[in-house]
């Protein structure tokens, strides 16, 4: 089984500031690495897929890179709607996801 | 624009099985080259895979909770279906059902609001 460890748990940031989110693979998943955003009460919102390629529809602030085990998600400037959880998704074998970075206000 | 929407009993007795099912609508599930899948979520925590389907119908499980789960379609009411059996009280959670639209059918770009099933006697 992959583990997606992802850090930190909580991020607590300012509106317009640059958020750097973390998921590193227990092993190498190439490049089938996805990224979700979650608000309370709703489904997930896929961001990210394959590692950088943004999904329909999302802003260009949204970016995603890394391959192998190390992936990154960078939101450029925060907008008071992004303030969420985030999970990173692995395609590798059978689907799996992180366990969720919270991005607060700070 | 393809909707899902889950459906199915809220509260289920420990032992019993879980069956909860997805109708689409806005399109057929039988066409084009999706995966349509069951992902839970129980209460403050992360997401869980269970399976998907094809639209040819093979299907394709998590491991940790293959012996329990089957998922199956019936493309003549536009539904899939997610049976779990022998539940209990660590299968409470928000269930969701997906359509896999990208990465080959395992990243999910369509997703059903969700619905909690509670196990409980």
């Amino acid at each position: 089984e992959i583990v997606l460890t992802q850090s930190p748990a909580t991020l607590s940031l300012s509106p317009g500031e640059r958020a750097t989110l973390s998921c590193r693979a227990s092993q190498s998943v190439s490049s089938y690495l996805a990224w979700y955003q979650q608000k309370p009460g709703q489904a997930p919102r896929l961001l990210i897929y394959d590692a950088s390629n943004r999904a329909t529809g999302i802003p260009a602030r949204f970016s995603g890179s890394g391959s192998g085990t190390d992936f990154t998600l960078t939101i450029s400037s925060l907008e008071p709607e992004d303030f969420a959880v985030y999970y990173c998704q692995q395609r590798s074998n059978w689907p799996s996801f992180g366990q969720g970075t919270k991005l607060e206000i700070k | 624009q393809v909707q899902l929407q889950e459906s199915g009993p809220g509260l289920v007795k420990p032992s019993q099985t879980l069956s909860l099912t997805c109708t689409v609508s806005g399109g057929s599930i039988s066409s084009g080259s999706y995966y349509w899948s069951w992902i839970r979520q129980p209460a403050g925590k992360g997401l869980e895979w269970i399976g998907r389907i094809y639209t040819s119908g093979s299907t394709n499980y998590n491991p940790s909770l293959k012996s329990r789960v089957t998922i199956s379609v019936d493309t003549s009411k536009n539904q899939f279906s997610l049976k779990l059996s022998s539940v209990t009280a660590a299968d409470t959670a928000v269930y969701y059902c997906a359509r896999g639209s990208y990465c080959g059918g395992d990243c999910y770009s369509d997703w059903g609001q969700g619905t909690l099933v509670t196990v409980s006697s």
